[in-house]
């Protein structure tokens, strides 16, 4: 089934901690996953990752696919007020070559406390 | 500025009303898409159009319709055969195949509420 679940749905921390969000998809015909952020409105692009074991980074943020487990964590190190946001993680659809079709998972909220 | 806009930012409609979101962009992409985004469901795909003149239905077009009679512009038509419309909705849009090399950017959104 063509399927992205995201865990956990929220997440309640304090600032200066870290967290692991987590992505798992069911296709094995995988092309990318991508990751946004959604404050209060537009989903903003976070990454796109193609390569499995290949981390990347913006600031504190960064990200890593595992082709062989089909899932994707997401980890926010040092965590500001300012992170706390709906965070979307997507593939592209099954069969998808020529639609761009995205699937995306039900989103991980995440709420950092001063 | 180049960018997504959306309009209006909040819709009320009355029951067996019609309502038209549109949509806008400037960034000279050929394909634009709709989402609906209900709380603990993440986003669900309405319509998408990969080029004018053309689109496709996504998982949940039913009770909406969409046209794509210029690049910039793609307006979605909520029908009174959306019995549950309530919901924000998010436009997007991208200049190729979304998740190959390129991403979707996506518009501030409408929200929707019924009376």
């Amino acid at each position: 089934e063509d399927k992205v679940v995201q865990s956990p749905l929220s997440l309640v921390v304090h600032e200066g901690d870290t967290v692991t969000l987590n992505c798992s998809y069911e296709v094995t015909n995988f092309r990318s996953l991508l990751w946004y952020k959604q404050e209060k409105k537009a989903p903003t692009f976070l990454f796109m990752l193609t390569s499995s074991g290949i981390e990347k980074k913006s600031g504190r943020l960064s990200s890593i696919l595992d082709k062989k487990e089909l899932s994707s964590i997401l980890n926010i190190t040092a965590t500001q007020t300012g992170d706390s946001a709906i965070y979307l993680c997507a593939r592209p659809a099954h069969g998808s070559s020529n639609t761009g079709k995205l699937i995306f998972g039900q989103g991980t909220t995440l709420q950092v406390k001063p | 500025d180049g960018g997504i806009t959306q309009s209006p930012k909040y819709l009320f409609r009355k029951e067996g009303q019609n309502v038209t979101l549109s949509c806008e962009q400037n960034l000279n992409h050929d394909a634009m898409y709709w989402y609906r985004q209900d709380p603990g469901q993440g986003l669900r795909l309405i319509y998408y159009s990969q080029i004018v003149n053309d689109f496709q239905k996504g998982d949940i077009a039913e009770g909406y319709s969409v046209s794509r009679e210029k690049k910039e512009s793609f307006p979605l038509t909520v029908t009174s055969a959306q019995k549950n419309p309530t919901a924000f909705y998010l436009c997007a849009s991208s200049s190729g195949l979304a998740g190959f090399k390129e991403t979707q950017y996506f518009g501030p959104g409408t929200r929707l509420l019924v009376l």
